[in-house]
């Protein structure tokens, strides 16, 4: 099973600003990667697959990068609809498919 | 619209059987397949399965193959996820998907209590 690994496990930032967020796999997955978005409450949301595409109708300030065992989630300039967790799912290696554990995206 | 509408909480006992559903609407349901999602409280996501509804192939992670039972009934559009002996672990909200391994659409999800 590949574990993936996200940090920080919390971050601060203010509306604006720009937030990094990473993600680790035990071992390549190439670029089957994706990140989601949940907010409180919600079912999550597909941002990004392929480790770098938009998924339908997500706004261009978020983009993925990364392949092998090392991603990144950049959101450009955060809104006040961005605080929420954020979660990288592998799909190179199944079953089972696995998530990190999360970063959650909070208000400074 | 596409979407994939499930059933409402439930509270049960440990020991009783519980089946859940998710039903799909604005697509045609046989053609992609379901993921079923298990959040713990506080907690992050974890993959149980997926299944196929045409031919009803499924796929469970290790953790959970022998707990849970995934089906399908192509005729009324709607995946289901079966417990026979639930326990307090199973406590959750579960969320349905669609989509074999990247997931655009999610149902809202279903509240499981297990509780004496």
């Amino acid at each position: 099973e590949i574990v993936m690994t996200q940090s920080p496990g919390t971050l601060s930032v203010s509306p604006g600003e720009r937030a990094t967020l990473s993600c680790r796999a035990s071992q390549s997955v190439s670029d089957k990667l994706a990140w989601y978005q949940q907010r409180p409450g919600q079912a999550p949301r597909l941002l990004i697959y392929d480790a770098s595409t938009r998924a339908t109708g997500i706004p261009d300030r978020f983009s993925g990068s990364g392949s092998g065992t090392e991603f990144t989630l950049t959101i450009s300039s955060l809104q006040s609809e961005d605080f929420a967790v954020y979660y990288c799912q592998q799909y190179k290696n199944w079953p089972p498919l696995t998530f990190g554990g999360g970063t959650k995206v909070e208000f400074k | 619209e596409v979407q994939l509408v499930q059933s409402g909480a439930v509270v049960k006992k440990p020991g009783e059987s519980l089946k859940i559903s998710c039903k799909g609407l604005g697509y045609n349901f046989a053609s992609r397949w379901i993921a079923w999602v298990r959040q713990k409280p506080g907690k992050g996501l974890e993959w149980m399965g997926i299944i196929y509804p045409v031919d009803s192939d499924a796929k469970y992670s290790p953790s959970f193959q022998g707990q849970v039972t995934m089906s399908v009934d192509k005729s009324i559009d709607t995946a289901y996820l079966r417990w026979r002996s639930l326990n307090a672990s199973d406590t959750a909200m579960y969320f349905c998907a669609r989509g074999g391994h990247t997931y655009g659409v999610w149902g809202q999800g279903t509240q499981v209590t297990v509780s004496s």
